[in-house]
């Protein structure tokens, strides 16, 4: 167990609508990231926050957004979903960014119908 | 840009055989390279790591060394067992911030 906690586990939708996943991170972590693993792609880096701020910005759709509370808990919010957004997608914390290690939630998966 | 490049898998090995897993990559600066495990249905683990040109990074018998000359950071391990059957991730990042990730590379060992 990373100590880093994402829900739902698994998460059916229809084309056009829109879901939020959330991720919790290991107590006393201030960085959260946020990753697409697809059959096709990869595991592609969409994003990253550092204590609430937006640090670092990867492949991540126009119509994905992210942020991250006060209490340092993060989400992730989809809309307009579309069948190829099917994917796992996974959150992982670290301390902070320089040299430290990044834990990897169990990850969330998102069908697409 | 940054990519990393690894073998395609899946990797079939009989339990106490050599491993390696290639792993090549492109960066405009010096990043720090790293190999994460998943194992199924899990996230990914952190295996080993290496910061700078000519490290080795070892764990659980896994080792990796960071060759600037050939921009590989290939994956071995003497003796492989069934334990070890995953899939393997090459990565590097040059800030901590951004990570770029391989394809993965699944390794399936038979008893």
């Amino acid at each position: 167990d990373s100590g880093v906690t994402q829900t739902p586990k698994h998460l059916i939708t229809a084309t056009g609508q829109r879901v939020t996943l959330r991720c919790s991170p290991r107590s006393g972590d201030l960085s959260v990231y946020w990753y697409q693993q697809s059959l096709d792609q990869g595991l592609q880096f969409l994003i990253q926050y550092y204590n609430g701020e937006e640090r670092a910005k990867g492949n991540i759709l126009e119509r994905f957004s992210a942020q991250q509370f006060p209490d340092l808990h993060s989400e992730l919010n989809l809309s307009s979903l579309e069948l190829g957004d099917s994917a796992l997608y996974f959150c992982a914390s670290s301390v902070a960014g320089r040299k430290n290690e990044q834990f990897f939630g169990p990850g969330t998966r998102l069908t697409v119908l | 840009g940054n990519s990393v490049t690894q073998m395609e898998g899946p990797v079939t090995l009989s339990e106490e055989a050599f491993l390696t897993i290639n792993c090549t990559y492109t960066a405009t600066g010096y990043p720090s390279l790293f190999w994460y495990v998943q194992y199924p249905g899990e996230g990914l683990q952190l295996l080993l790591k290496a910061t700078k040109a000519d490290d080795k990074g070892s764990n659980k018998g896994f080792e990796a060394t960071y060759r600037k000359e050939t921009t590989s950071f290939h994956l071995e391990k003497g003796s492989v067992q069934v334990s070890d059957s995953a899939v393997y991730f090459c990565a590097l990042s040059e800030d901590f911030n951004k990570f770029y990730f391989g394809s993965g590379t699944k390794l399936n060992v038979k008893p």
